[in-house]
């Protein structure tokens, strides 16, 4: 089945650090790839998607690469700030099957510090 | 102005009573979801709609049902609840026409219900 795997947090980071986060899954064929972000009290909001193999999906400063080759899908910022502050998930659609449900790693809390 | 909206927002109740919770978009999208986040912030499927087509979690108790009046509304109904049934629930929806579409979509999801079960 589909599953996907997300650097176990919490992530602790002053503000302007660099940050990374790893995301690798498992599939066949060629998923969709996501990374949605979960603010305090909220709920989740699109951040990034890459839909085929070597695209780089961005926003708000933040990059991920779709690599087909490692299967990975590794979240990056190169400065954050403290309103980062929050829960990142990797998460998958697939490319077939009956239903087009998507599939979530296990969350990564990050905390950005002044 | 809300996209998906949920209610409501806190949800306190006994074990063994029957509760709803109101979903809707305004988005005009085709596609409803349901999902379970429990105290590690672990998200998991447990129904898609569209069109009146069912898709359920294998693992989602029979105690769990989605009500669909229309398109714009997914209401999840809960009978006999557990200790275990404590979690925050959230609804999404997206513009999939159908389940055999790309997957493509983004989904956008309500601000969540915190049910506590005592």
């Amino acid at each position: 089945g589909n599953s996907v795997t997300q650097m176990e947090g919490p992530v602790t980071l002053s503000e302007e650090a660099f940050l990374t986060i790893n995301c690798t899954y498992t599939a066949t064929g060629y998923p969709s790839l996501f990374w949605y972000v979960q603010y305090p009290g909220e709920g989740l909001q699109l951040l990034l998607k890459a839909t085929k193999a070597d695209d780089k999906g961005s926003n708000k400063g933040f990059e991920a690469t779709y690599r087909k080759e490692t299967t990975s899908f590794h979240l990056e910022k190169g400065s954050v700030q403290v309103s980062d502050s929050a829960v990142y998930f990797c998460a998958l659609s697939p490319s077939s099957g009956s239903a087009r449900q998507l599939t979530f790693g296990s969350g990564t809390q990050l905390t950005v510090l002044p | 102005d809300t996209a998906v909206s949920q209610t409501p927002k806190y949800l306190v109740t006994q074990m063994g009573n029957d509760k709803s919770i109101k979903c809707e978009q305004n988005l005009g999208h085709d596609t409803m979801y349901w999902y379970k986040q429990d105290s590690k912030k672990f998200l998991k499927i447990m129904f898609s709609y569209n069109n009146k087509e069912l898709i359920i979690n294998e693992t989602v108790p029979n105690r769990f049902s989605p009500k669909s009046p229309d398109k714009a509304h997914l209401n999840l109904h809960i009978n006999s609840l557990e200790l275990g049934d404590s979690a925050v629930y959230f609804c999404a929806s997206s513009q999939e026409k159908s389940f055999r579409t790309s997957g493509r979509n983004e989904q956008f999801f309500g601000p969540g219900t915190r049910l506590t079960v005592l």
